[in-house]
């Protein structure tokens, strides 16, 4: 089965500064699609960043990038020169390419605090 | 383009009464989809739809029931509301998952739902 590890429940970074979150998963499939979804206070879902399993080249969103090691299945979030409105819940998902539901299988979530 | 807006935003409501929960797009997407949020997990499938006039069960599928009779609207009832079912549900929606640009999925704002 799927499944989606965050491993950090809560991470704080200096505003301005830069700061990475870990994302793991487990599968067997070898063409897929990774997310990183920002949820603020106000609980809306916001989609951050999106990395094709099949493309070598780490995804890239301004301040946001990712570092995608396929065969270590990690997927982690880099978010460079970190403003106050970066504070949120950040969700690392994983979808099977293909797939018939187009299911979203989740993470757990990162609280990320940004501080003044 | 209100994207995919949700109705209403919080509601309370008593063991056993029902309700409905209503989706809606604008974006012409194919599919669309039910989710839940507890506390220290991330978003749960309910139940999903691949077309007008179709649905079918996700992870967490009971209690729950839905329907899909225009294309925009996917509803979301309660036949007997449990507080187990207290959580904030999501919908989302996305086109046609066999296009690789066409699986991310476009979140609404949430729904508060507290049964006691």
């Amino acid at each position: 089965a799927q499944t989606v590890t965050q491993s950090q429940p809560e991470m704080s970074v200096q505003e301005a500064e830069t700061v990475t979150l870990s994302c793991t998963y487990d599968t067997s499939e070898s063409d897929y699609y990774l997310f990183w979804y920002k949820q603020p206070p106000s609980r809306q879902m916001i989609l951050v960043i999106r990395q094709e399993a099949y493309k070598q080249q780490n995804a890239t969103e301004n301040r946001f990038s990712v570092n995608f090691q396929k065969a270590a299945k990690s997927f982690s979030l880099k978010i460079s020169d970190s403003q106050l409105g970066d504070a949120a819940m950040y969700f690392c998902a994983y979808k099977v390419l293909g797939g018939a539901t187009n299911k979203l299988i989740f993470g757990t979530g990162t609280l990320l605090a940004v501080q003044p | 383009n209100a994207g995919v807006t949700q109705t209403p935003k919080f509601r309370v409501l008593k063991t056993g009464q029902s309700m409905t929960l209503l989706c809606a797009q604008d974006m012409n997407h194919e599919y669309m989809y039910w989710y839940r949020q507890d506390p220290g997990m991330g978003l749960r499938l309910i139940h999903y739809s691949v077309g007008e006039g179709t649905t079918a069960k996700g992870e967490v599928p009971d209690g729950y029931n839905v329907s899909r009779l225009k294309k925009q609207n996917f509803l979301l009832g309660l036949e007997s509301a449990a507080p187990s079912q207290t959580s904030v549900y999501f919908c989302a929606s996305s086109y046609n998952v066999m296009s690789r640009d066409g699986d991310t999925q476009y979140f609404g704002p949430g729904t508060r739902l507290t049964v006691l």
